[in-house]
């Protein structure tokens, strides 16, 4: 079955600390994987996708199908990265298919 | 105009009252989508429109009724809620190209609180 685990709800680092936050998978095929963001107050947005290879806001995500994971890292938090973050898969089965959601992560960097 | 626009942004109805949620998009996208979220939990898919027919329900009660006018806009109608059905509602969108259809764009969605 196609799901997505986020094993921890809560994760409080400090300012300049590293933070990495997990996402593992399963799925039967080639996966397609994101991570979403949601700050305070703000819509849900998407951070990064494993396609892309690419770093946003210092954010970086490495696919490795040999341990079903996709965690999302950062050498150096800052405040403004606490909010609730959400791996998301991309599941092809029907006929359009759909994005499943972990249950989220939510991040809080203290001063 | 890059974003997804979500109408109301809160809404209060009684369980006998009928209303409807709007979302509109004019990125050119061609899917568009529902998703239900409860406080603290992640978004949960209602339906997917593809080229303006609806290609996934996720067994959702008959109490909703998603519509389609045209691509650019998405309608979610809403008749005899039950006060579980309190949450926010999110639409979203994405192209349907190879490269990129698999990207979502959310709204900011609607509040709803049923009484």
């Amino acid at each position: 079955a196609q799901r997505v685990t986020q094993p921890e709800k809560l994760l409080s680092v400090f300012k300049g600390a590293p933070v990495e936050l997990k996402c593992n998978y399963s799925y039967s095929g080639s996966p397609e994987l994101f991570w979403y963001v949601q700050y305070s107050r703000q819509r849900l947005q998407l951070l990064l996708r494993h396609i892309s290879r690419e770093s946003i806001k210092g954010f970086t995500a490495d696919l490795n199908k040999g341990e079903t994971s996709f965690h999302l890292k950062k050498p150096f938090a800052q405040e403004e990265d606490s909010a609730m973050y959400y791996c998301a898969l991309f599941n092809y089965g029907g006929s359009q298919g759909n994005l499943i959601f972990g249950k989220g992560t939510k991040l809080s960097v203290k001063p | 105009d890059t974003e997804v626009t979500q109408t109301p942004k809160h809404l209060v109805m009684g369980m006998t009252n009928k209303k409807s949620l709007k979302c509109e998009q004019h990125m050119g996208h061609r899917a568009m989508y529902w998703y239900k979220q409860k406080a603290k939990k992640p978004p949960e898919l209602m339906f997917v429109y593809s080229y303006e027919k609806l290609s996934i329900n996720e067994s959702v009660p008959s109490r909703f009724s998603p519509e389609c006018p045209n691509s650019s806009l998405l309608n979610l109608h809403l008749h005899a809620l039950q006060p579980e059905d309190s949450a926010l509602y999110l639409c979203a969108s994405s192209f349907r190209t190879a490269l990129a259809k698999n990207i979502q764009y959310f709204g900011a969605g609607t509040r709803l609180s049923v009484l």
